[in-house]
């Protein structure tokens, strides 16, 4: 099975700041990875997909990159409504694999 | 409107059976994989199972294979997960998902339902 080691589990930033979110693969999953985010009672939603795509409708302070191994999901200017956890997802083998986790407060 | 609205969830006793449901409406449902994820309470997300457009291709994860069987009917725009053998570490929110492939392992997940709880505890 492919694990995938998310970092940090959490982390505390202030409106505007640059957060760096990363998730490491066990092996190689080419750039099939994609990043979600959830809020509280809410399901989670998509932000990225391959690795650097952006998903329709959510804003240009995300992004994303990365191949291989090593991903990294990036806000550019942390707003009030980006306060969430994140999540990477590898779709590249069976069974496909979360990352446990971050988890971004306000500061 | 793309939706995903799962049911059958509830509250069982360890070692018994349930069988989640989920009705697809908004897009045409026979053209993509489709999928289960589960999350704990407090806890991060889990892939449960998938299947293929034509359930050609199904899998699960290693804490459910031999209890769980997704099925899938594509007359009724609809999902199944049939869970046996319940167990106390089954407790959890079952997600229902929608693949942008046709076949799993592509283009991950894109719509999720808002979910249906299943608590296994005596």
């Amino acid at each position: 099975d492919i694990q995938m080691t998310q970092s940090p589990s959490s982390l505390s930033a202030s409106v505007g700041d640059r957060v760096t979110i990363t998730c490491r693969a066990s092996q190689g999953i080419r750039n099939d990875l994609g990043w979600y985010q959830q809020k509280p009672g809410k399901a989670p939603k998509r932000l990225m997909y391959a690795t650097s795509s952006l998903q329709s409708g959510v804003p240009s302070r995300f992004s994303g990159s990365g191949s291989g191994t090593e991903f990294t999901l990036t806000i550019s200017s942390l707003q009030p409504e980006d306060f969430a956890t994140y999540y990477c997802l590898q779709h590249n083998s069976y069974p496909l694999t979360f990352g446990g986790g971050t988890k971004v407060e306000i500061k | 409107e793309v939706q995903l609205v799962e049911s059958g969830g509830g509250l069982v006793q360890p070692g018994r059976s349930l069988r989640l449901s989920c009705a697809a409406s908004g897009f045409t449902f026979d053209d993509y994989a489709m999928h289960w994820v589960r999350q704990a309470p407090g806890k991060g997300l889990e892939w449960v199972s998938g299947i293929s457009w034509n359930s050609g291709s199904i899998g699960y994860a290693d804490s459910v294979k031999g209890r769980f069987t997704i099925s899938r009917d594509n007359a009724k725009n609809s999902l199944y997960l049939q869970m046996n053998s319940l167990r106390a570490e089954d407790t959890a929110l079952f997600y229902c998902v929608k693949d942008t492939s046709a076949y799993m392992r592509i283009g991950g997940f894109d719509i999720w339902g808002q979910g249906t709880m299943v608590t296994v505890s005596s």
